[in-house]
């Protein structure tokens, strides 16, 4: 069965500074790799998706890589900004046609 | 509107009783998800809808929940009986095609109902 595993469940960093979210995944058979962006009493909003043939996606000040043999995927979160306080969900489509997210990380981005 | 919209965006109710939760996808996606978010966890499938059936429904905990969606539009979300532990966020999203490869595709939420369970 499927795992998604997010580390760090929080994060707290001074505004301006760069950071790296992780995401595990324990079966390597997936067909992309999503990371969403939630906020508090709002849905889920899809930052970048990678498909399991591509090494990463790029978008603004973010980038997210995927190593699919090793089940692992960062999101870089360049120059970060109050604004990016969320919680940051990473997600599988499996075998099953199925989405598996994570527990996700909460971000808090100090002023 | 051009997102999916969910209603109620709260609902409060006492165990035992009956609730239902509404969603209007995008206009014209042909998929249709349900996920329950439970307090400090990940969204977990519930069932998806290619048009007007239920393609997968294996995410269902029991037979207390039961979703439709006679017209391959909105889709409600039936709880029966419900109980303290159906307490979380009850997330939709749609998708254009859906099909076999329904999770390839980008799944677009809707803001969720948050359900309340006295």
């Amino acid at each position: 069965k499927q795992e998604v595993t997010q580390i760090p469940a929080a994060l707290s960093v001074p505004e301006g500074e760069n950071l790296v979210l992780n995401c595990s995944f324990t079966d390597s058979a997936i067909y992309n790799l999503q990371w969403f962006r939630q906020d508090p009493g709002k849905g889920l909003t899809s930052l970048l998706l990678i498909q399991s043939s591509q090494r990463e996606q790029t978008s603004g000040r973010l980038n997210a890589s995927l190593d699919k043999s090793s089940g692992r995927s960062t999101l870089y979160i360049a120059a970060s900004q109050p604004g990016d306080s969320a919680t940051y969900l990473c997600a599988v489509a499996d075998r099953d046609d199925k989405i598996i997210f994570g527990k996700g990380t909460r971000l808090h981005i100090l002023p | 509107g051009a997102g999916v919209s969910q209603t109620p965006s709260n609902k409060v109710t006492e165990k035992g009783k009956y609730v239902e939760l509404r969603c209007d996808p995008i206009s014209g996606h042909t998929a249709l998800y349900w996920y329950r978010q439970s307090l400090g966890q990940g969204p977990e499938f519930l069932i998806y809808f290619q048009g007007t059936g239920a393609a997968d429904d294996s995410g269902l905990p029991n037979d207390r929940f039961f979703a439709v969606r006679p017209e391959g539009s909105v889709s409600t979300l039936k709880i029966q009986r419900t109980e303290r532990g159906d307490s979380a966020v009850y997330l939709c999203a749609s998708s254009l095609w859906g099909g076999t490869s329904g999770a390839q595709e980008t799944q677009y939420f809707g803001p969720g109902t948050r359900l309340l369970v006295l």
